[in-house]
């Protein structure tokens, strides 16, 4: 049973259009959400993340949406470039009482190629 | 900056062989974590260690088991691999996190084939 999923699992944009990364979750517990950015043969990157308190935070290109309401996150790049071009994925972040500490549970990712 | 730094980076075991994965940090993280990849289950934790000679189960422990004896190293080991440990394992490495935002640092991956 996948807390976390990302539905789509690649997407294709031309280069300077907008991509739009989706990511969907049934817990309601979940406090702040991440997106990580991977490479071939590189392990992720962080990238951007977003508290469940809030329904916007931009860094420059990256913008992350979230409506909880609709238990939907997506992470708009603008413009997108060739560098973009990488596995996204999606996290969320639940507070573990019993432990003290965070659990985080990733979606499977979304593959984006930026077209040249 | 090293980072995160695992070896080895590829290995093909035979089943019921045994191995090691060895994981360093050299930004004096308290937390570490060991992940592994497969296609369509995103990462899924194994085993983590919230400081040195702490270790504790994720969500999918069984076949591995995991040290920690010094702080900027995190072992995980497979006593008799199975095909199905066939993945790509990630460690990772983190501050100990005050909020839920708080960032991990990844290896560069280990991809392992057991036939």
């Amino acid at each position: 049973d996948q807390q976390v999923k990302q539905n789509s699992p690649s997407l294709s944009v031309q280069e300077g259009r907008i991509s739009i990364l989706n990511c969907d979750y049934t817990n309601s517990m979940f406090d702040y959400f991440l997106w990580y950015k991977k490479y071939p043969a590189e392990g992720p990157t962080f990238l951007i993340s977003i508290s469940s308190i809030k329904d916007k935070n931009e860094d420059g290109r990256f913008t992350v949406f979230l409506n909880k309401s609709a238990k939907h996150l997506s992470l708009h790049i603008v413009p997108s470039q060739p560098g973009d071009s990488a596995v996204y994925f999606c996290a969320a972040s639940e507070y573990q009482f019993t432990s003290g500490t965070y659990k985080y549970i990733f979606g499977t990712g979304t593959r984006l190629k930026v077209l040249a | 900056n090293a980072g995160v730094t695992q070896t080895p980076k590829f290995r093909v075991l035979k089943t019921g062989q045994s191995m090691t994965l060895l994981c360093a940090q050299d930004m004096n993280h308290e937390y570490m974590y060991w992940y592994r990849q497969d296609p369509g289950m995103g990462l899924r934790l194994i085993h983590y260690s919230v400081g040195e000679g702490t270790t504790a189960k994720g969500e999918v422990p069984d076949g591995y088991n995991v040290s920690r004896l010094k702080k900027q190293n995190f072992l995980l080991g497979l006593e008799s691999a199975a095909p199905s440990q066939t993945s790509v394992y990630f460690c990772a490495s983190s501050q100990r996190p005050h909020r839920g935002n708080t960032e991990a640092f990844f290896g560069q991956g280990t991809r392992l084939t057991v036939v």
